[in-house]
Parts: C-alpha cells; structure tokens; sequence
C-alpha cells in the first residue's frame, strides 16, 4: 500500500520553463511535506516543505502547493535550469515523530 | 546547516561476509537515525528506526538478524550487513534527527552507501 505517490516517473522539460512535479497522498493523517532533490549515488538533499496548515510555500525558484481536500501536493520550478535535472522525491511525516514516507520520485530532465 | 556523514560511500565485498556502514551527526545530537535502502530507479524505503540507547524498530519484511543497527551515541548509528548475499546489494542511505521539541523536521541524509556484494 503505497500512502505516497509520484505517478510521474519522468519529466522533460525546457530551461527557462516551469517543471511542476506532483504527488499524491492517502494517509490524512500527515502533516507535514518535504521536497528533496537526490542525485545518483548520493543522499537526497532537502528543497522545500510545508505544513498542512498552509497551501503554498515559496522559496526563490521553488514553490510547494497543497491541496489538502484531494491530498495532492506540486512542486513549481521556475525557472527550469539544467542543473535542476535529478530525482525529485515527495515525502510525507505523520504526527508521530520524524519518520518519512517516500514518493517513487520523478526524473526531470531540463534541456538547455 | 546539519550535516549527516556516511562512511564507506562504497564497498565491495565477497558473499558471506559483513559490512558495517557508520552514520555519524557532525554538529548535533541525533537522538533518532532512520536506515533507508533504494533500489535502482526505486523509491527510498525506510528499513530501521533506531533511537540512542535502545533497540532499533523494524519495518515490517525486514530481517533484525540480517540488518544489524546499534546507536551507541548521541552522533552516531551503524548498520552491519551480516552474511551478505548479491540481493543484498542496494544503495543504503542513513539519516538523522534530533530530540524531541527540536525544530530538525527536515532530516538531514547521509551521502549514502553503494554496497554491492559479489
């Protein structure tokens, strides 16, 4: 039963656009969202999160959207550089300590 | 910001044997440290959750015996395969976070470890 979903396995985008990778969660009993970035053979670095009292958060290119009532959250990228191109990984924490339940990810490629 | 440092980042071995992969937190007090492990174009699935001082809890399917974990100290937890086997190769991924009332929501990784066992 897989609570945290990232259908999109792929994404190729054009620098200077927007890349948005989206996510998908059944458990409502998470509260809070994470973004990390992961290259290969190296640990995810943390990008961005959010509360579930909150439905956007910005931070320079990056902004999380949350929809609470269809359990979806995105991830905007604009603009879409090359050095954006990794494994994004949407993650989840419930209200009981700091575990983390890992989306699939989606690889974006950005074409300069 | 914190940082998790994870040692060997990669080790080759014989089957049979074991390997120990060290998790250390260099500028906090990691009172939990989580073990992931990815499989290749796979998502990171949460092995082990080991709080200093006490038996690690493990996720369901995974074997206790196999994946040894001890966290000895507040900055580090290691991770012995034992009697690795070739479906044991993967990329092991450590990270960590502090105590309780602490504002570390965002658990720092490790670099993670590419054991492949021959």
């Amino acid at each position: 039963d897989q609570q945290v979903k990232q259908n999109s396995p792929s994404l190729s985008v054009q620098e200077g656009r927007i890349s948005i990778l989206n996510c998908d969660y059944t458990n409502s009993m998470f509260d809070y969202f994470l973004w990390y970035k992961k290259y290969p053979a190296e640990g995810p670095t943390f990008l961005i999160s959010i509360s579930s009292i909150k439905d956007k958060n910005e931070d320079g290119r990056f902004t999380v959207f949350l929809n609470k009532s269809a359990k979806h959250l995105s991830l905007h990228i604009v603009p879409s550089q090359p050095g954006d191109s990794a494994v994004y990984f949407c993650a989840a924490r419930g209200n009981a300590g700091n575990m983390l339940t890992f989306g699939g990810g989606t690889r974006l490629m950005v074409k300069p | 910001g914190a940082v998790v440092s994870q040692h060997p980042s990669r080790v080759i071995c014989k089957s049979g044997t074991s390997v120990k992969i060290e998790c250390r937190s260099l500028d906090f007090q990691a009172t939990t440290m989580f073990w992931y492990r990815q499989f290749p174009k796979q998502s990171l699935m949460l092995m082990a959750t080991s709080n200093e001082g006490s038996k690690a809890t493990y996720e369901q399917g995974v074997e206790k015996d196999k994946f040894l974990i001890n966290h000895a100290s507040l900055t580090l937890s290691t991770l012995t395969v034992t009697s690795a086997h070739p479906e044991d190769s993967s990329f092991y991924i450590c990270s960590a976070s502090g105590g309780a009332g602490s504002t570390n929501e965002k658990l720092f990784f490790g670099s993670g470890t590419q054991l492949s066992v021959l």
